[in-house]
């Protein structure tokens, strides 16, 4: 398996609601990545999971909350958004210290209304 | 200043066409990947580079530590190249994403 799945493909939730993003990979892959992507804009890096620790957290509001359950599972736990956080959320995983690229899921499109 | 700068930013070409992008950036780093976007958001990871050149089939990635700049090269272009493709150096085990160049192949 030399995927990184992510679930829902496509979420819409109101500004009230709680949701969760999934994201799975089976590589033995040891980092991995939440990121947001506007349309037309590069990819923001949102949190870096190193060994199942958060090690990197860019400054994201708190209605974002990650988690990191085990080596292969990652989740990010959506609470009272704004529609100004409607956007493409990417996971990706690497295997530090390799020499490997990254691994990118395809996505899951959040809109909030 | 951007820390990444790709050009050109856009490029429309011919089927067959042998295509450049290049990519300068201004901070020290730990490798430098290369990857495609197709619309639909997903991503794909071409190249990691460190040093000297890689080639993966009709794609070739080079880069230049001393100045600070890589390319990568696509022989023989086809229509299902057409794509965004992204520099993102790589420092503090974070990539640094560049705007990308969106790139379209003319049958």
């Amino acid at each position: 398996d030399t995927e990184v799945t992510q679930t829902p493909k496509h979420l819409v939730m109101g500004m009230t609601n709680k949701k969760s993003l999934k994201c799975e990979q089976h590589m033995g892959h040891r980092a991995m990545y939440w990121y947001k992507q506007k349309a037309k804009k590069p990819p923001e890096l949102m949190f870096v999971y190193s060994y199942e620790k958060l090690s990197i957290n860019e400054s994201v509001p708190s209605r974002f909350s990650p988690e990191c359950p085990n080596s292969s599972l990652l989740n990010l736990h959506l609470h009272a958004l704004q529609p100004e956080d409607s956007a493409l959320y990417l996971c990706a995983s690497s295997q530090p210290g390799t020499g490997e690229g990254y691994t990118f899921g395809s996505g899951t499109r959040l809109t909030v209304v | 200043k951007n820390e990444v700068e790709q050009s050109p930013q856009n490029l429309t070409a011919q089927e067959g066409e042998f295509i450049t992008i290049n990519c300068s950036y201004s901070v020290g780093i730990s490798a430098l990947h290369w990857l495609q976007q197709h619309p639909g958001g997903g991503i794909v990871s071409l190249f990691m580079l460190s040093s000297g050149k890689k080639k993966h089939g009709r794609l070739i990635a080079t880069i230049n530590i001393q100045e600070k700049h890589s390319s990568l090269h696509i022989t023989a272009s086809h229509p299902r190249d057409s794509a965004v493709y992204i520099c993102a150096p790589e420092r503090d085990d974070k990539i640094i994403f560049g705007k990308g160049t969106r790139l379209h192949i003319l049958p």
